[in-house]
């Protein structure tokens, strides 16, 4: 069975300053997603990452890929206040069926 | 383009009842998957079809719940009975060919089974 970990679950981030999250996963996998959720809302797409070594960026987002440590990371740079959400990661195993971590839960202080 | 489109948005009901949730899928994409999202359990995927056809259901909990997908464009997710631990959120999401573009989710129908 293919298991996800993200961490930290909760991250209060202070505006201006750089974070990372993490997330490991258990099994070899061809895909990883980052997704982002605001409270009460759906999944948002942020990243798909499919080779090792992969680096995406979007805004003040960057995502990369380590397939060989099962690792991928979410990177923020100078957090502003709409960055606040939950932010999932979920990897596929050769197949089409997502396997989701826990969320890290952001909150942006001024 | 309109996105995946779920209905209800929100049902309330009591243990017992019979409940039907409604996905449209992006037109074109030819993947559909439902979840349900829970504080306890997070984002588990429930079934998913792959051209109408449905491909895995290994994680329907129970045979209490039921998937459907007459057309390219209909699924139903039903329950019956309902029972209070049915309570969650529950996505519907679909996705475009081999699997390399993201998945695309609804806004959820919220379900409380009282």
């Amino acid at each position: 069975e293919l298991k996800v970990e993200q961490n930290p679950l909760f991250l209060s981030m202070q505006e201006g300053k750089n974070y990372t999250i993490y997330c490991n996963y258990s099994t070899t996998s061809d895909r990883l997603y980052w997704y982002r959720q605001d409270p009460g809302k759906s999944l948002e797409s942020l990243f798909v990452l499919l080779s090792n070594g992969a680096v995406k960026q979007e805004g003040r987002l960057m995502a990369s890929l380590d397939t060989k440590a099962r690792l991928s990371t979410l990177h923020i740079t100078a957090a502003v206040h709409d960055l606040s959400a939950t932010y999932f990661c979920a990897v596929t195993a050769n197949d089409y069926k997502l396997s989701f971590g826990a969320g890290t839960t952001v909150t942006v202080r001024a | 383009d309109a996105g995946v489109i779920q209905s209800p948005r929100h049902e309330v009901t009591e243990m017992g009842q019979e409940v039907t949730l409604r996905c449209k899928p992006i037109s074109g994409h030819d993947y559909l998957f439902w979840y349900r999202q829970t504080m306890m359990r997070g984002l588990e995927l429930l079934i998913y079809f792959n051209n109408n056809v449905p491909i895995d259901d290994s994680g329907m909990p129970e045979d209490r719940f039921s998937a459907k997908m007459p057309n390219a464009s209909f699924s139903t997710l039903k329950i019956q009975p309902s029972e209070p631990r049915d309570s969650a959120v529950y996505f519907c999401a679909s996705s475009f060919g081999r699997g390399i573009q993201p998945q695309h989710f609804g806004d959820g129908t919220r379900l409380s089974i009282l």
